[in-house]
This record gives structure tokens, sequence and C-alpha cells, in this order.
């Protein structure tokens, strides 16, 4: 099946600074790629969908200033943590619809961000 | 908004029973999809379904989509120890996004 990769895996950071996360279709191209964040057993939420070429699409409650979404080329989406604070920590994962008939999501690997 | 609840929301059982997590949609889904994630891991795709009223089996592993696409199951057979992990049900209503319910967490006793 398609592979999503995602990086980094693990960040730690102080409070206040920036958070770059990449997601990358690695064979095939995915003009719309979804962010989730994850609370230890608790469900995906999602937080924006990402439009290659256009503006994200942020769902209610959302900070679209706190988390920027820059989906650049038909394989990377990037989520940008700004200024971020020990409530941002969390499970932050990505994912891209299948470009085949189904409409089932491959998911990046994850990334756990930890704020201090 | 859409929402999608899924019970129960933890069980455990010794390895050979069967297992069901259900799920309910507040709306009509055009489909469902069934993710499995592991401890530690990311979700995986397990299957779709689309039609009103679908049955679709893997090994032991059997999903089913109501007649009013508004509920679906999975049921697992005699469970093993591999099976543990989280199954969450994802209901798709449009807009091009999916909507998760809480995930039923499984843990076999061998």
């Amino acid at each position: 099946g398609a592979v999503v990769s995602q990086h980094p895996s693990r960040v730690i950071c102080k409070s206040g600074t920036s958070v770059k996360i990449e997601c990358r279709s690695l064979d095939f191209q995915a003009t719309t790629m979804f962010w989730y964040r994850q609370f230890p057993k608790q469900s995906l939420m999602l937080m924006a969908t990402s439009n290659e070429g256009s503006k994200a699409t942020y769902e209610q409650g959302v900070e679209k200033d706190k988390f920027l979404i820059n989906h650049a080329s038909l394989t990377l989406s990037t989520l940008t943590v700004t200024s971020a604070h020990p409530e941002d920590s969390s499970f932050y994962i990505c994912s891209a619809r299948d470009p085949g008939p189904f409409e089932k999501l491959f998911f990046g690997s994850g990334t756990q961000l930890s704020v201090l | 908004g859409q929402q999608v609840m899924q019970i129960p929301q933890y069980q455990h059982v010794q390895e050979g029973e069967d297992f069901t997590t259900y799920c309910n949609s507040s709306t009509t889904l055009s489909n469902i999809q069934w993710y499995k994630q592991r401890p530690g891991g990311h979700p995986v795709f397990l299957i779709q379904l689309v039609k009103s009223g679908e049955v679709k089996k893997q090994k032991r592993l059997t999903f089913q989509f109501g007649e009013a696409k508004k509920n679906s199951s999975l049921h697992i057979t005699a469970t093993q120890t591999t099976d543990v992990g989280t199954y969450f049900c994802a209901g798709s209503g449009g807009y091009n996004k999916l909507i998760f319910g809480a995930g039923t967490r499984l843990a076999v006793h061998p």
C-alpha cells in the first residue's frame, strides 16, 4: 500500500518555541492531507484538512494562527506549532487519502510532541 | 456537527473468547471504515463498508454496516494475543473528511 512518512517521530522543546512537523506521501501524490491530534488512550481528533496550493480548512476550535499548515507540493504538508506551550503536548499524526477507488487513509507514524 | 460514538471504551477478554465493538453515527454515512492501532503505533486501515446491510469477513473478523447506514460493528471470533490494540471506526458523511469514534481498547489475556 501507499506510504506516508512523518518526521520527526519525537520532539522535546521549550515553551515558547515553534516546532515543524513534516508529512510526505512517498509513492503517490496527495492533494489532500489531514492532521489529527491524539491524547493518550483517546481518539483521533481532526484538526485540519490540508489542501495543496490553497489554504487549509480548520476544524472548529482549532486556532489557525497557532497551528500553521502549509501544503506547498503534492507530496508534502507541514504543520508548525507556533509558540508551543505545555498544553500543546500531544501525539500529532498526519494522513493522506488513498489515490485509488477507496477513501481509506494512510497514516504517518506520528510525532510525539513534549513541551517543557 | 457529525458525531461517531463507539462502545465499549475498553474490554479485556481471555484468549479464545469473542469480542465485539459497536459504532453509531448521528447522521447517515456514505461509508464507514475500521482501523486498528497497536500500542505505540499508528492507525492501520482494516476495511471499508459502503452498502446498506453490508457484511464483510477477514479471517476471524466480521464487519457489518447497518441497514440505515448509521451503525456498524466489528466482531472478532476466538481472540488471540495478536488482536491486542485499539479498534476505531471512522465515518464519512461528506466534506471529504473522516470522523473517528472514541475507539475500543482490546486487551487479550493468554
